[in-house]
């Protein structure tokens, strides 16, 4: 498995652009990087997936260097209901499609 | 498209006592997962379902918790007896299982359990 590394929290203001990393430094060949969204007493909610360099969604970016061992969610202009807790995840592409959380990184939106 | 239901979405109990919760995946998901999650950490993946048969109940607590999905659809998922420990929120989700496409996934809202 994957070791994933993420801040715990972080805080920003309405309208700034947030950068949330992951390093997952032993991610295998065939993983994918998928980030979930998760607001007080609601199951999480898909974000975006990426194998490498950039995907971009109506939400938000994904940026993956050419070694995989890191990732990096862009949330643009982010706004308070962008408040939530943030987990990168490595999607175990051989075992049926498992979903391991960690932490994952709790993000503030101050006005 | 309909989401994922679950119920009750809150129960309180004393430990000892026995508590079930209920599934209802997204129509033709033959993937069913129950996750543990407790205040402040990451959900925590207790058993996956393909249709019918169990595909992975490796960090399931058998002596407690049992799960069950007849005829591939719906889902309970009971605990007996029910300890101080087992208070969370327990997430139902279900995926259409394609090989690495995780955004097929839908959590239900989940059931927040107390045991007091």
């Amino acid at each position: 498995l994957a070791k994933i590394t993420q801040p715990i929290s972080m805080d920003s203001y309405e309208g700034q652009e947030v950068n949330i990393t992951c390093s997952h430094n032993n991610i295998a060949t065939n993983d994918y990087i998928t980030w979930y969204q998760q607001f007080p007493s609601q199951g999480p909610r898909f974000i975006i997936q990426g194998y490498k360099t950039k995907v971009t969604n109506e939400v938000a970016s994904l940026f993956i260097p050419a070694d995989r061992k890191s990732s990096t969610l862009s949330l643009p202009r982010v706004s308070l209901s962008d408040t939530a807790v943030y987990y990168c995840l490595v999607v175990i592409n051989n075992a049926g499609n498992m979903l391991t959380f960690g932490g994952g990184t709790r993000l503030m939106v101050k006005p | 498209e309909a989401g994922v239901a679950q119920s009750p979405r809150y129960k309180i109990i004393e430990k000892r006592q026995s508590v079930a919760f209920w599934c209802n995946p997204i129509s033709g998901h033959a993937t069913l997962y129950w996750y543990q999650q407790i205040l402040g950490q990451g959900p925590k993946l207790l058993i996956q379902f393909q249709n019918n048969g169990v595909v992975d109940d490796s960090q399931l607590p058998k002596d407690r918790f049992s799960a069950e999905r007849l005829k591939g659809v719906d889902s309970t998922l009971k605990i007996q007896p029910a300890k101080l420990e087992d208070s969370a929120v327990y997430l139902c989700a279900s995926s259409l299982a394609v090989q690495g496409q995780a955004y097929g996934y839908t959590f239900g809202s989940g059931t927040r359990l107390t045991v007091v």
